[in-house]
């Protein structure tokens, strides 16, 4: 069974441009998470969906992060414009029961 | 919001030994989870703790629950290289299906 997909794995943009992640679940899983990981931390959530609907996006910085799961398989996750501060990785986890998130390889985002 | 405490934030040991890391937290927690994540690569289940005192085991790898409900344990038994890697524990919030990770601790195996 292949796992939690993500691409790119690696990028690096300058500030202020715009870049954006994909993540494709594991086939069944209804419930699709996008985490931030910083350097030295755990990952921490951004934003949770159960199918294509946002149930959780209170950690998303709401004015420059979006993201969307149209058909409620994948999803991608946008930033608009890239700050220095938003380099880290960022995780995506699906789900059939909430507390067993299988996790993707993540994406490396390098903001120079 | 609640908190996990790891520590210390490295740990060196020889092939071959045993190994306990520990997480604490001032809240109550119903789910303790611990994780293995590898340099880059996503975090990765080891073990899933769902009462207090519980003991479960997984190969070389053991975890308790604490009665306390506050706390948690994972020991390795006879490491080995492989057991590299950053060691995480996390909460899991049922009423907000959330999971809330410690800032891990990274192990090194010197062979």
């Amino acid at each position: 069974e292949a796992g939690v997909v993500q691409s790119p794995r690696y990028k690096i943009i300058e500030k202020k441009q715009p870049v954006a992640f994909w993540c494709n679940p594991i086939s069944g899983h209804n419930t699709l998470y996008w985490y931030l990981q910083n350097l030295g931390q755990g990952p921490e959530l951004l934003i949770r969906y159960e199918n294509e609907e946002a149930v959780d996006d209170s950690q998303l910085p709401k004015d420059r992060f979006s993201a969307e799961r149209l058909k409620g398989v994948d999803s991608t996750l946008k930033i608009q414009p890239a700050e220095l501060g938003d380099s880290a990785v960022y995780l995506c986890a699906s789900s059939l029961w909430h507390n067993e998130q299988f996790f993707g390889p993540g994406t490396r985002l390098t903001v120079l | 919001g609640q908190q996990l405490n790891q520590s210390p934030q490295s740990m060196f040991i020889q092939e071959g030994e045993d190994v306990s890391m520990n997480c604490t937290s001032s809240s109550i927690f119903n789910t303790w989870l611990w994780y293995k994540q590898d340099p880059g690569e996503g975090p990765v289940l080891l073990i899933a703790l769902y009462k207090a005192g519980e003991l479960t085991s997984n190969g070389r790898l053991t975890a308790q629950f604490g009665i306390t409900r506050k706390d948690s344990f994972l020991n390795i038994s006879a490491s080995i290289p492989s057991d590299v890697g950053i060691y995480f524990c996390a909460e899991f919030t049922g009423a907000n299906s959330k999971l809330t990770f410690g800032k891990g601790i990274t192990l090194s195996v010197r062979p």
